[in-house]
């Protein structure tokens, strides 16, 4: 099973942009890559997903890799509220394996 | 919408009992999934659903038995609850035709 690898923790400052990396070497041509995060005590929230092209929505922006072994999520303003562990996963079929994931601390 | 919502919120058992969690959604979802969270790891996933009468083996499914009898309500059946499935229990549905998983708010279990 392909597997994803992120640093368990990062730090940003408010209103800095946030670029949060993930690994993936071992990717499918059919895997999609998708960003979960998770507030303390919450179930997991969507984020974003591509699958080869770089993506863009209201929440952040996912650049991928030219050969898809790697993306990263950029969060363009970090925020208090985006302080929660962020987790890049691949999806192939009904299978979402999440790691450890990211944890993001964001500094007043 | 609720969207997702799970029953109970919290439950404490003894070794050996049976309870069943309920999730449910109101938003039409195709599928369904339940995972658990262990302290300071990712989610992972036990059974799935990918439709009403339909059921299948996610990861790690040893231990809990699902039914979808109704499209809306998938549940996660333990039959001899085991120290070892103290946990958190999130289920989640999505569409047949989008990528995005819905969460529920999660079911905190504790076997004694």
């Amino acid at each position: 099973d392909a597997k994803t690898t992120q640093p368990n923790s990062m730090e940003s400052n408010e209103e800095e942009p946030v670029h949060l990396p993930c690994n993936h070497s071992t990717i499918s041509g059919t895997d999609y890559i998708h960003w979960y995060r998770q507030l303390p005590s919450q179930g997991p929230e969507y984020v974003i997903h591509g699958l080869t092209s770089n993506v863009n929505n209201r929440m952040a922006s996912l650049a991928i890799a030219e050969d898809r072994k790697s993306s990263t999520l950029i969060l363009h303003r970090a925020t208090l509220r985006d302080a929660a562990v962020y987790y890049c996963i691949l999806r192939a079929a009904n299978d979402m394996r999440f790691g450890a994931g990211t944890r993001l601390t964001v500094k007043p | 919408n609720a969207g997702v919502t799970q029953t109970p919120k919290f439950r404490v058992l003894k070794t050996g009992q049976s309870m069943t969690l309920l999730c449910a959604q109101d938003m039409n979802h195709e599928y369904m999934y339940w995972y658990r969270q262990d302290p300071g790891m990712g989610l992972r996933l036990i059974h799935y659903s990918v439709g009403e009468g339909t059921t299948a083996k996610g990861e790690v499914p040893d231990g809990y038995n699902v039914s979808r009898l109704k499209k809306q309500n998938f549940l996660l059946g333990l039959e001899s609850a085991a120290p070892s499935q103290t946990s958190v229990y999130f289920c989640a549905s999505r569409p047949s035709r989008q990528e995005t998983q819905y969460f529920g708010p999660g079911t905190r279990l504790l076997v004694l």
